[in-house]
């Protein structure tokens, strides 16, 4: 079955790195995502990654996947008080529809 | 340019009422979803419809009707509201099924009293 599990929390000082985690069992996934959902708002595409790849890098944010123990992650560089939201991880498969299957969300707060 | 747009942002009304909620996606996308997110913050899908065919239906309620008019719309009618129908309602679209991006529209929060 799919699942996918997040910390809930996160708290970091503004000017260091975040670091948030993601871990999933469907070993068919063929994307895997993050999302940011700011209060009140919708939900963002920060970046995906396709799960023959080790490793994405975009600007502050780099994604890695560790596709033998289905781990995902997504490190802010340089994290700033914007940053704060709720960043959910996601995953699709080949042959799901493209349905996304997301994480229960990580709450990161940055502190001054 | 708004790319995802659901109407109404707030919807509050009385157990037992009929709602809708519309979607519009003007980026040309063939896949529009509904998903649901809980008081918990929880995401869930609930519809995925590719080029006005429902492909996903994820075992809500026979309550939950939507209905696409074509392509670029996705509207998600609810009867009987009950209060667990209490959510943020989620449109999103993709290119096409099997295409890894999706756009969010903003939400609708949905209050049954």
């Amino acid at each position: 079955g799919e699942d996918v599990e997040q910390s809930l929390f996160l708290s970091v000082r503004e000017g260091d790195s975040s670091v948030i985690n993601c871990t999933y069992t469907d070993s068919s996934s063929t994307y895997l995502y993050w999302y940011k959902q700011e209060p009140g708002a919708g939900l963002q595409l920060l970046t995906y990654i396709f799960s023959n790849m080790d490793m994405k890098q975009d600007q502050r944010l780099t994604v890695l996947l560790n596709k033998k123990d289905k781990h995902l992650s997504l490190r802010i560089a340089d994290t700033q008080t914007g940053d704060s939201a709720i960043y959910f991880c996601a995953e699709s498969r080949a042959g799901g529809g493209n349905k996304l299957t997301f994480g229960t969300g990580t709450q990161l707060k940055v502190e001054l | 340019d708004t790319a995802v747009s659901q109407t109404p942002k707030y919807l509050v009304t009385q157990m037992g009422n009929d709602k809708s909620i519309k979607c519009e996606q003007n980026l040309g996308h063939d896949t529009m979803y509904w998903y649901k997110q809980d008081s918990k913050k929880f995401l869930k899908i609930m519809f995925s419809y590719n080029n006005k065919e429902l492909i996903i239906n994820e075992t809500v309620p026979n309550r939950f009707s939507p209905k696409s008019p074509d392509k670029a719309h996705l509207n998600l009618h609810i009867n009987s509201l009950e209060l667990g129908d209490s959510a943020v309602y989620f449109c999103a679209s993709s290119q096409a099924v099997g295409q890894g991006e999706a756009f969010f529209g903003q939400g609708t929060r949905l209050t049954v009293v």
